[in-house]
């Protein structure tokens, strides 16, 4: 299997533009979850959905940040308007608790500069 | 809030020597505790992983210690290596699937 497929790897942008990080999860997985990590913050979850189907918010930092989960096999986390301190590591990382394991599988992340 | 409270934050370790790292909770609803190893660039990938009616479990140079009733659990590296360099996590899940992660440890052995 490929694992977890994340794009841009890097991206750079200035203040104000919008961000869309993109992820493809493991097939047959069905949780998704989107982190950010910092060296003040270390690894936060964002959001997470189940069955493309968003189950906990709360960690989002704000209007600004957005996900979407259209199908199985594809999600997307969006800043609009990035900021000077949203940059950080985000990464995709993906479940599957009906094959009977908790793991949780990482891609390799997208590093985010706002500049 | 922090849930997941880990120490140290970071940790030097000559080649051959035993790296421990410890890792504490509050919220009894965790019902699975695994370790995450994380090297430069890359994301995290699962070490070692236990579940909290096991007092221990071992997998090759790797064991998780876990005592329920103090709400700690703490992982030995032994006999460390230069490959074992790398940040360290433990976390905890809820029967949700959320996962929540302590704040990491940097783990350098030298040579």
């Amino acid at each position: 299997d490929a694992g977890v497929i994340q794009s841009p790897r890097h991206e750079v942008t200035e203040m104000g533009q919008e961000v869309t990080l993109r992820c493809k999860p493991i097939s047959g997985h069905n949780s998704l979850f989107w982190y950010r990590q910092t060296m003040m913050r270390g690894l936060e979850l964002l959001i997470y959905f189940n069955n493309n189907v968003p189950i906990d918010d709360s960690g989002m930092p704000e209007d600004r940040f957005s996900a979407k989960m259209p199908n199985a096999s594809f999600s997307t986390l969006k800043i609009q308007p990035s900021e000077p301190r949203d940059s950080a590591v985000y990464f995709c990382a993906s479940s599957s608790r009906q094959a009977g394991t908790d793991t949780q599988y990482f891609g390799p992340g997208t590093r985010l500069t706002v500049l | 809030q922090q849930q997941v409270k880990q120490s140290p934050q970071s940790l030097i370790v000559q080649k051959g020597g035993i790296s421990i790292i410890n890792c504490a909770y509050e919220n009894t609803a965790f019902d699975y505790f695994p370790w995450y190893q994380q090297f430069p660039g890359k994301g995290p990938a699962l070490l070692i992983a236990i579940r909290p009616d096991v007092s221990e479990k071992k997998e090759g140079r790797f064991t998780i210690s876990f005592n329920k009733s103090a709400k700690q659990f703490s992982l030995h590296i032994m006999d460390s290596q230069p490959g074992d360099s790398a940040t360290y996590f433990c976390a905890a899940y809820l029967p949700n699937g959320k996962l929540t992660f302590g704040q990491g440890t940097i783990l350098t052995v030298h040579p």
